[in-house]
């Protein structure tokens, strides 16, 4: 158990729907991460957030936008859902002060989304 | 994965050693990480290394970093049945992890 959490573990909605992933980082991290895992795409980073701010942005589509609240927990939106955005969703977190990256990462246990 | 390279699939009797390639593409790159996946399951960690070292070991696991030809392995020992799963490697770049594909290990009884 690398102590970060994510709900909900499973989604299953329709094109064209709105999700929200949640995310709680381990306890006294202030770095959240977060990834899509897809078959054809592998694992990309989507985004990164140090206490509240973004620090970097990766393949990241229009359609999804994230968020780290002040109690340091991050919420993943995607809206406009495709058929392609069907995937694994994993957070992950580490506790450097500086989000470089020589901050080790822990990863949580995913959130599977089935866009139907 | 971004640049980064790795086989896709490997297998490996229960008790013989198993490596698994890589290679990445950032020089820059202070840590290379190896992670662990199981069916269903999300990633973990395993093992880093940091740049300025060649090889670190841990417990049945034995990373060798040759950083001339940006070549990251790992070496299981001894592999067990619950060492299937997939392996990605990863480089730290700044702010994220740039993985490879994974390498899928089975372990046959």
């Amino acid at each position: 158990d690398s102590g970060v959490t994510q709900t909900p573990k499973h989604l299953i909605t329709a094109t064209g729907q709105r999700v929200t992933l949640r995310c709680s980082p381990r306890s006294g991290d202030l770095s959240v991460y977060w990834y899509q895992q897809s078959l054809d795409q592998g694992l990309q980073f989507l985004i990164h957030y140090y206490n509240g701010e973004e620090r970097a942005k990766g393949n990241i589509l229009e359609r999804f936008s994230a968020q780290q609240f002040p109690d340091l927990h991050s919420e993943l939106n995607l809206s406009s859902l495709e058929l392609g955005d069907s995937a694994l969703y994993f957070c992950a977190s580490s506790g450097g002060t500086s989000g470089q990256s020589t901050d080790t990462q822990y990863f949580g246990p995913g959130t599977r989304l089935t866009v139907l | 994965g971004e640049d980064v390279e790795q086989s896709l699939f490997l297998s490996v009797r229960e008790g013989d050693s198993s490596v698994i390639n890589c290679t990445y593409t950032d020089s820059s790159s202070t840590y290379l990480y190896w992670y662990k996946q199981e069916p269903g399951a999300g990633l973990q960690l395993l093992t880093y290394i940091f740049s300025n070292m060649d090889m670190k070991q841990d417990q049945r696991l034995t990373v060798l970093l040759n950083k001339k030809d940006k070549h990251l392995s790992l070496r299981i020992a001894d592999t067990q049945t619950g060492d299937s799963a997939i392996y990605f490697c990863a480089e730290g770049r700044p702010g994220r992890l740039a993985f490879g594909k994974g390498n899928q290990v089975v372990v046959i009884p």
